[in-house]
């Protein structure tokens, strides 16, 4: 099975605030990335985070890291139709700099 | 270039025919990464370089697929004698910085082995 684990769909209200969980197994990790895809495009990198790192901020997103859990968030505020799209938890696997990623979760903004 | 750049975009083929798959990174990055995308799966790694070497080779699916890539820049990954496992979308991605390993992806290759 996947070493990285998401839920595989979330619908969201347009205006509300979206969170997307994962889970992930590699405690060495030292980053965790988030990745958005839109339709028949490549990955856009939207934020990481370091391991010794509880939370980063970026405008509207908000990522949580529990190392003790190996979980982590990440928060969309005021959520956008733009915002529908896939993303993509990643760990960084080994000192080669190779990613885990999960199976992707699909967001949809409903208005 | 300005972005890491994918050719063919889209790429359909007959079983048992041989593709290959072309990666323009961003330039200056050293290191470079391939990843397939099954339709509703997640992405699997399948090769990562460093400069023109490939220390990390072990996620090549079987023997008919290989990669190489030349003057630190342009890699192909070539598939022989397709098989209809073979769809997928096939991603290339670029890091300058091992560090922090910020991966940049292409739009990647489309392949539909009929």
């Amino acid at each position: 099975g996947e070493d990285v684990e998401q839920s595989l769909f979330l619908s969201v209200r347009e205006g509300d605030s979206s969170v997307i969980n994962c889970t992930y197994t590699d405690s060495s990790s030292t980053y965790l990335y988030w990745y958005k895809q839109e339709p028949g495009a490549g990955l856009q990198l939207l934020t990481y985070i370091f391991s010794n790192m509880d939370m980063k901020q970026d405008q509207r997103l908000t990522v949580l890291l529990n190392k003790k859990d190996k979980h982590l968030s990440l928060r969309i505020a005021d959520t956008q139709t733009g915002d529908s799209a896939i993303y993509f938890c990643a760990e960084r696997a080994d000192s080669w700099g190779k990613l885990q990623f999960g199976a992707g979760t699909q967001v949809v903004v409903t208005p | 270039g300005a972005g890491v750049s994918q050719s063919p975009s889209n790429k359909v083929t007959e079983k048992g025919k041989d593709v290959e798959l072309r990666c323009d990174p961003i330039s200056g990055h050293t290191a470079l990464y391939w990843y397939r995308q099954s339709l509703g799966q997640g992405l699997e790694f399948l090769i990562y370089f460093q400069g023109n070497s490939a220390p990390d080779k072990s996620g090549l699916p079987s023997d008919r697929f290989s990669a190489e890539r030349t003057g630190g820049s342009v890699s192909t990954l070539t598939i022989q004698r397709t098989q209809q496992e073979d769809s997928a979308v096939y991603l290339c991605a670029s890091s300058e910085d091992i560090g922090k390993n910020i991966q940049y992806f292409g739009a990647g290759t489309r392949l539909s082995v009929l």
